[in-house]
């Protein structure tokens, strides 16, 4: 079945450390998001991709990094420099500008 | 700028009876796309209904219903014959059309409870 991918559910990462988020689609999108969701908030937008090799800061950017190698996998890095990594992540992606994002399950990061 | 605003942090909700969910915006752009999802505990986001902004009639899908009000920039979602699944959190979302129709923004939420 078509569908877009997040792994792993849920994530520890320690004080200092990098982690590495993982998001594959199956739908042939071009477009690709990553948001973060705090509890009981909205979601806002870290990063997005409109096309493989391309990608744009979101409204929160800084402390992440991604990449677009390829058409279906758009990874996110959090990185040490993020000082409240703790959030729910979620990935989406989309085809058609009119038409709803298809999103992932989600990552739930906890630093310890 | 383009922004969301949902005004209801929680609404309650009789089973079976209706619930308008509110949700106003603003944009520059002359063209866009209006979405509510639902987010249930689970966290996963689950797409109700799209409303573009050149549409003539209110979208409907089901038991949802898109009371869209170009001149007051408002787009509330009606939940009609509420189910107790429906209690889940409520989020409006706005993609401008023209220049690019890649950032997509989401509103606080509204958290909807269905009492038995």
């Amino acid at each position: 079945d078509g569908g877009i991918t997040q792994s792993p559910k849920y994530l520890f990462r320690k004080e200092g450390q990098n982690v590495t988020l993982s998001c594959e689609q199956n739908l042939n999108h071009d477009a690709m998001y990553w948001y973060r969701q705090d509890p009981g908030q909205g979601l806002r937008l870290i990063y997005y991709s409109q096309i493989v090799n391309d990608f744009q800061k979101g409204d929160i950017a800084e402390g992440y990094s991604v990449s677009r190698e390829k058409k279906e996998s758009f990874p996110l890095t959090v990185t040490s420099a993020q000082k409240n990594p703790t959030a729910f992540y979620l990935c989406a992606s989309r085809g058609a500008q009119n038409t709803e994002a298809f999103f992932g399950q989600g990552t739930r990061l906890t630093v310890v | 700028a383009q922004k969301i605003t949902q005004t209801q942090p929680g609404m309650f909700v009789q089973e079976k009876e209706a619930v308008t969910l509110d949700c106003t915006y603003d944009t520059s752009d002359p063209s866009y796309g209006l979405f509510w999802y639902k987010q249930p505990s689970s966290g996963e986001m689950i797409f109700l209904i799209y409303q573009g902004s050149y549409d003539q009639q209110n979208a409907t899908e089901g038991r949802y219903s898109l009371n869209f009000q170009k001149a007051r920039k408002s787009a509330n979602l009606v939940i009609s014959a509420s189910q107790l699944g429906d209690s889940a959190m409520y989020f409006c979302a706005m993609r401008g059309l023209n220049t690019g129709g890649f950032k997509t923004i989401f509103g606080a939420g509204t958290r909807l409870f269905v009492k038995a």
